[in-house]
């Protein structure tokens, strides 16, 4: 079973616009990570938020968590062709980072 | 340094068939994890190992099993094949705590027909 759900599935934009994603999950958490996967291969981490935090920022990237309504935001600014990927939330069942709980992800297409 | 090798790429099984993946983690990092992804969701945990021990376990049957060497590279072993078994494997590394992050593989993709 899959902790999060990612919101929207699919999501195309224009090179050069912000793209959001949302992802909401079930249990209490320690923190959520965000992942990017390109065509099917290895997820790259992107940024991990902690369940005391409530906003980071990474370069283009800023990410949001609302513990009370088990949620978390992605924002990708300014986006480019090579933002496409899909984008996935995870959750760290242990708090140790051993056992990542995905979300069935949001597939971005940033058009040139 | 080198990122988190996995061996096949790709490979094409039948039902029934055993098989058995590998993975070599980051230089330095004790931790193992497995992951499955079939088509269109997100990857679902499988086993984790720390220090040769499984230390986490999802919800998978028997058929899968896994270990880590004493170098920490790690196999995961497939029996009886089923069709539903197709899927991109992917193993991810981590080099222990504090540290969160998992570095994953490019994964191997099993076709089972």
């Amino acid at each position: 079973s899959q902790q999060g759900e990612e919101d929207p599935q699919a999501l195309s934009i224009q090179e050069g616009e912000n793209a959001t994603m949302n992802c909401s999950y079930k249990t209490s958490i320690n923190n959520l990570q965000w992942y990017r996967q390109n065509s099917g291969r290895g997820l790259v981490h992107l940024i991990l938020i902690r369940s005391n935090e409530r906003e980071k920022h990474s370069g283009r990237l800023r990410v949001t968590l609302d513990t009370s309504k088990k949620s978390s935001s992605l924002l990708i600014t300014a986006s480019r062709a090579a933002d496409t990927a899909s984008y996935f939330c995870a959750t760290d069942e242990d708090n140790a980072g051993n056992m990542l709980t995905f979300g069935g992800g949001t597939r971005l297409m940033v058009k040139p | 340094d080198a990122g988190v090798t996995q061996s096949p790429t790709h490979l094409i099984k039948t039902r029934g068939q055993h098989v058995t993946l590998r993975c070599s983690p980051i230089s330095g990092h004790k931790s193992v994890s497995w992951y499955q992804q079939v088509l269109g969701q997100g990857p679902q945990f499988i086993f984790q190992y720390y220090e040769k021990e499984e230390r986490g376990r999802g919800n998978f049957p028997d058929r899968f099993s896994a270990r880590q060497f004493p170098n920490y590279s790690s196999e995961l072993n497939v029996n009886a094949l089923l069709l539903g078994d197709s899927a991109l494997y992917l193993c991810a590394s981590r080099p222990g705590q504090p540290t969160k992050t998992q570095y994953f593989g490019p994964g191997t993709r099993l076709l089972v027909l």
